[in-house]
């Protein structure tokens, strides 16, 4: 019972490309997170949602943009790719309705630019 | 920002034994969670802990909060090979950040069978 479904598992782009990455999820949940994962890293919060057509930059939001334009749907997009973009991104979902906020993670994106 | 920060950064443990992991935080929090990550996988929830408790348990999860330290560690008894996998604490602020999650760069750990 998948409940956050991310569209890509795997995507190879060119530098300079356009790319949308897509998180759905089915919980009726109204936060809606992207974040990046590096080695030596950890996770980086790069937007979030709290509603639809609402959102808030995180730690690093340069070279990203942001569309939620239904509940259920969260986009991730770089509108130029870079090869710094290589990266594991991760959408997650969360509600605060039960008092406090769990994620639920999708199975991650992992994208190679080349 | 990074406020968690997790020591060690990986642990490589035989199975039956303890596995520990720490983590410490830099700002007040209103709740501490922990995730697991198997390989080239998303992140999975384990346990919540409130700033106002001081421990809790889940199965083979002991999960500790010191809020005076700033600091957590998560216990799992009697390990397993399918333990196996990247361990993340992760801060709820709360605040006007609420909903936001900060986490720590993770535990990497191996169960030998």
């Amino acid at each position: 019972d998948v409940k956050v479904t991310q569209s890509s598992r795997y995507l190879v782009k060119r530098t300079g490309e356009k790319v949308f990455l897509e998180c759905v999820q089915d919980m009726d949940h109204e936060n809606m997170f992207w974040y990046r994962q590096d080695p030596g890293l950890g996770l980086r919060l790069i937007y979030f949602s709290y509603d639809v057509k609402m959102k808030e930059k995180g730690d690093i939001p340069e070279g990203y943009s942001v569309s939620r334009e239904k509940k259920e749907r969260f986009s991730l997009i770089l509108e130029s790719a870079s090869t710094n973009q290589t990266s594991m991104y991760l959408c997650a979902s969360s509600t605060l309705t039960t008092g406090a906020n769990v994620l639920t993670f999708g199975a991650g994106s992992r994208l190679t630019v080349l | 920002s990074q406020q968690g920060e997790e020591d060690p950064q990986a642990l490589s443990i035989q199975e039956g034994e303890n596995a520990t992991m720490n983590c410490s935080y830099k700002t007040s929090i209103n709740n501490l969670q922990w995730y697991r990550q198997n390989s080239g996988r998303g992140l999975v929830h384990l346990i919540l802990i409130r700033s106002n408790e001081r421990e809790k348990h889940s199965g083979r999860l002991r999960v500790t909060l010191d809020t005076s330290k700033k600091s957590s560690s998560l216990l799992i008894t009697a390990s397993r090979a399918a333990d196996t996998a990247s361990y993340f604490c992760a801060t709820d602020v709360g605040g006007n950040q609420g909903g936001k999650l900060i986490f720590g760069q993770g535990t990497e750990l191996s169960v030998k069978p």
